[in-house]
């Protein structure tokens, strides 16, 4: 059973630029989550999802940041006309049920370099 | 400052010592889960302890929860080399499916 998988792995961008973040959560998980991490900083939250919806983006950006997850395919993160300080390494997390109760596993992350 | 906080934020140790590290919270959680991370790496996950719960063990690891002080605490025991990383915990407050994550204690296992 394959574990959440994210890719790219890395990802340079120039600003300006957009950036594609996908993230395939494991067999059988249907809550999808997105978690940002800054250098020497712990994970901060940034968006929920279950399948098609969004259930909380109260850590998203207003601007710029969005989110999905369809009912076929990856979670997409997607961050338009970047900037050096969206530089950061990028985390999808799944869980089969509600995640009050069940453990979030995550993915290995994206690490997004901004020039 | 946020809700789970790690303490100390470094620690460094021979390999064979016991290395503890504590969490504290703000607000009434259900869960509180521990996760290492390796330098540059994904999260993994440890332990996952509830709130009616006051330990757990898994392996070399051993954490408890008192809720009462709103802290939590990972011990390892017989540390190795290879338990250097960052360990982080993360809680949920009740009500709520967000869990908020420390800034992490960095642990170094010295051969």
């Amino acid at each position: 059973n394959a574990g959440v998988m994210q890719n790219p792995r890395h990802l340079v961008r120039r600003r300006g630029q957009e950036a594609r973040l996908r993230c395939s959560p494991m067999k059988g998980h249907s809550h999808v989550y997105w978690y940002r991490q800054l250098p020497e900083e712990g994970l901060k939250f940034m968006v929920y999802l279950q399948k098609e919806n969004i259930i909380d983006e109260s850590g998203m950006p207003k601007e710029r940041f969005s989110a999905e997850f369809p009912k076929e395919g990856p979670s997409i993160l997607r961050i338009q006309q970047v900037v050096r300080g969206d530089s950061a390494a990028y985390f999808c997390a799944s869980s089969p049920g509600h995640p009050s109760t069940d453990t979030q596993y995550f993915g290995p992350g994206t690490r997004l370099t901004v020039l | 400052s946020q809700q789970g906080e790690e303490d100390p934020q470094a620690l460094s140790i021979q390999e064979g010592e016991n290395a503890t590290m504590n969490c504290s919270y703000k607000t009434s959680i259900n869960n509180l889960q521990w996760y290492r991370q390796n330098s540059g790496r994904g999260l993994v996950h440890l332990i996952l302890i509830r709130s009616n719960e006051r330990e757990k063990h898994s392996g070399r690891l051993r954490v408890t929860l008192d809720t009462s002080k709103k802290s939590s605490s990972l011990l390892i025991t017989a540390s190795r080399a290879a338990d250097t990383a960052s360990y982080f915990c993360a809680t949920d407050r009740s009500g709520t499916y967000k869990y908020i994550f420390g800034t992490g204690t960095r642990l170094k296992v010295l051969a």
